[in-house]
């Protein structure tokens, strides 16, 4: 298995532009999480899903800022309109219930300017 | 208040040495604990599972009180490669699969 793949790995993007995000989990993984990291606030829990549905979105910092995964291989983060606030560099992670350990992608660095 | 909490460092170290990284939690409902490590620039993989009687792998020691809420990891005999971020992560009762991580600790370990 290729692991979790994420999609654009850097994205440069003008203050109030749309941003979207993309990840792929592993196959056969029915958690999948979003986790935004910062020097100043380490890695945060935005949402997560089980089989597709958002489980807790708590961590969503505002409106702006929305999360799908419309089907088992497939989910998007989606800023919109973007803030110079929200660079950061943005993990997608997967794991299978019962099993211990979550498997990260490689990250997509966000650069909001 | 963060849920986790971890001493940042930087922890410079010379190879060879001792080297151990002090964690705390305040959810005492949390069921599950790890050791994630990650390096510049990348992603955090796991490194080891933390369990309440202990456990060893190779020269990494993980070490549990929950009465403390206190989790520790000991690296013996430092090798340059063990220089990275080590990351305190916790899995609230409540947060079904959900992994709480500290802000991490960095160690440098230099020849």
């Amino acid at each position: 298995d290729a692991g979790v793949i994420q999609s654009p790995r850097h994205e440069v993007t003008e203050m109030g532009q749309e941003v979207t995000l993309r990840c792929k989990p592993i196959s056969g993984h029915d958690y999948l999480f979003w986790y935004r990291q910062t020097m100043m606030r380490g890695l945060e829990l935005l949402i997560y899903f089980n089989n597709n549905v958002p489980i807790d979105d708590s961590g969503m910092p505002e409106d702006r800022f929305s999360a799908k995964m419309p089907n088992a291989s497939f989910s998007t983060l989606k800023i919109q309109p973007s803030e110079p606030r929200d660079s950061a560099v943005y993990f997608c992670a997967s794991r299978i219930r019962g099993n211990t350990e979550a498997f990260f992608g490689q990250g997509t660095r966000l650069t909001v300017v | 208040r963060k849920e986790v909490e971890q001493d940042p460092g930087p922890f410079n170290v010379p190879e060879g040495a001792t080297v151990a990284f002090n964690c705390t939690y305040s959810n005492s409902a949390s069921q599950s604990f790890f050791w994630y490590r990650q390096d510049c620039r990348k992603e955090p993989k796991l490194l080891m599972s933390v369990y309440s009687s202990g456990n060893e792998d190779g020269r990494f020691t993980a070490q549990l009180n929950r009465a403390s809420q206190y989790i520790s990891l000991l690296i013996r005999d430092s090798k340059l490669s063990d220089s990275a971020t080590y990351l305190c992560v916790v899995n609230p009762l409540n947060s079904g699969y959900a992994l709480n991580f500290g802000k991490g600790t960095s160690l440098l370990v230099t020849p």
